[in-house]
């Protein structure tokens, strides 16, 4: 199985403001994926990010907003630009494994005030 | 909309078997069922996946009926620790992306 890290784990932002947060994998992965996870429900992937190609965005998720970076096979970022308090959520990434079961990072939990 | 469908919330009395059930009637031959579980707004944490045959591992057993339109997810010896939210999750044919749906909240009970 893949070990993934997130940075940071959580945070506290002022509304207007940007985060971005990181996504680092323990071993070379073609797929990784980020979701949202809004308080009390479920997760709600946001975006495919594949090496060397722009990221895939699901509908209601758009790149001004959520701009993705993948500069190469370990790692990712996501930034979660012009904060409202509505984006407060938990961000995770996720990577396919050998047999396409989903590898999740541990989540970075954002709070905007 | 998600591709499968599951109970909101089930509770399991500590020790014994918890047997989680997840309809997917629109199931296609080649797709996949893949069990995960969240802990306390943890990341997801993989369980076990198969196609047709039944599958077990360490953490759990996957029974899946013959037409493919259910599946049956069993955790042998439920603890405390195994309380979570449980998602049966089908990606979408030739994707990976995954559509989650409510998912089961099991409470095992002391």
């Amino acid at each position: 199985s893949a070990v993934i890290s997130q940075k940071p784990s959580r945070d506290i932002c002022q509304r207007g403001t940007s985060l971005t947060i990181q996504c680092q994998v323990d071993s070379q992965v073609t797929m990784m994926f980020w979701y949202r996870q809004q308080p009390g429900q479920s997760l709600t992937l946001i975006a495919t990010a594949n090496q060397g190609s722009e990221a895939t965005y699901e509908s209601g998720f758009v790149i001004d907003k959520f701009p993705i970076s993948r500069p190469n096979l370990t790692f990712s970022t996501l930034t979660v630009s012009n904060m409202s308090p509505e984006d407060s959520s938990i961000y995770l990434c996720s990577v396919v494994g050998k047999t396409n079961e989903q590898f999740f990072g541990p989540g970075t939990r954002l709070t905007v005030l | 909309d998600a591709k499968t469908t599951q109970p909101t919330s089930m509770d399991c009395a500590e020790g014994r078997a918890a047997n989680l059930p997840c309809n997917h009637s629109t199931i296609s031959g080649n797709e996949y069922v893949y069990w995960y579980r969240q802990i306390h707004s943890q990341g997801p944490q993989y369980i076990i996946h198969g196609l047709k045959n039944n599958e077990t591992n360490e953490m759990a057993s996957l029974i899946i009926t013959e037409d493919r339109k259910s599946s049956t997810l069993i955790l042998p010896h439920a603890t405390l620790r195994d309380t979570a939210v449980y998602y049966c999750i089908v990606p979408f044919q030739g994707t990976y992306k995954y559509i989650f749906g409510t998912g089961t909240r099991l409470k095992v009970l002391a």
